[in-house]
């Protein structure tokens, strides 16, 4: 499986756009990225995922690079609800369900008011 | 629409004792399974489940027993806990189209935080 490398902490102010790096330098071709969060004490909760284009929804965007060995994953407007570990994780396309969802440690972004 | 609903959600057991741990999930998920947390690390998998009646083993299977009777239900069980056993565990379920080959989203329960003294 393929490894994520993603900074250990990060902190955003409050309102600015939140950049999570994620680097998958040895994906393969026919894995996604996935990621979630989880806020404290909470269940991990799914965020998007994507495969080689820009994907966007009502929480966050990703953007993957066009070799597909990074992406970012941009929420636009943090607020303190935000604050949580973000997860990005690979996992083959053509695998289902979540037994093939590794977890590594994950970024803590603490959003600052 | 609850979701994935674990039971208890919080437990303290003696080294030796057993328990099951259960979890319920209310959208006719394929896919059922368990992890655990460990402070600092991320989550890993214990054991899952792709359908009624079967399981299987993840990354941490020893010292855990699971059984799935019905499609809307996953345990887990310690027969004898242990100190190391000491985690918090999330079930999650997931919908796995058949032959479709589809990537979906896990859906995860709020926790079961188990000590073992």
């Amino acid at each position: 499986d393929a490894k994520t490398t993603q900074p250990t902490s990060m902190d955003c102010a409050e309102g600015r756009a939140a950049n999570l790096p994620c680097n998958h330098s040895t994906i393969s071709g026919n894995e996604y990225v996935y990621w979630y969060r989880q806020i404290h004490s909470q269940g991990p909760q799914y965020i998007i995922h994507g495969l080689k284009n820009n994907e966007t929804n009502e929480m966050a965007s990703l953007i993957i690079t066009e070799d597909r060995k990074s992406s970012t994953l941009i929420l636009p407007h943090a607020t303190l609800r935000d604050t949580a570990v973000y997860y990005c994780i690979v996992r083959p396309l053509d695998q289902t369900g979540a037994n093939n969802l590794f977890f590594g440690t994950g970024t803590r972004l603490t959003v600052i008011p | 629409n609850a979701g994935v609903t674990q039971t208890p959600k919080f437990r303290v057991l003696k080294t030796g004792q057993s328990m099951t741990l259960l979890c319920a999930q209310d959208m006719n998920h394929e896919y059922m399974y368990w992890y655990r947390q460990d402070p600092g690390m991320g989550l890993r998998l214990i054991h899952y489940s792709v359908g009624e009646g079967t399981t299987a083993k993840g990354e941490v299977p020893d010292g855990y027993n699971v059984s799935r009777l019905k499609k809307q239900n996953f345990l887990l069980g310690l027969e004898s806990a242990a100190p190391s056993q000491t985690s918090v565990y999330f079930c999650a379920s997931s919908y796995s189209p058949q032959g479709q080959g589809l990537n979906t989203e896990a859906f995860f329960g709020q926790g079961t935080r188990l000590t073992v003294v």
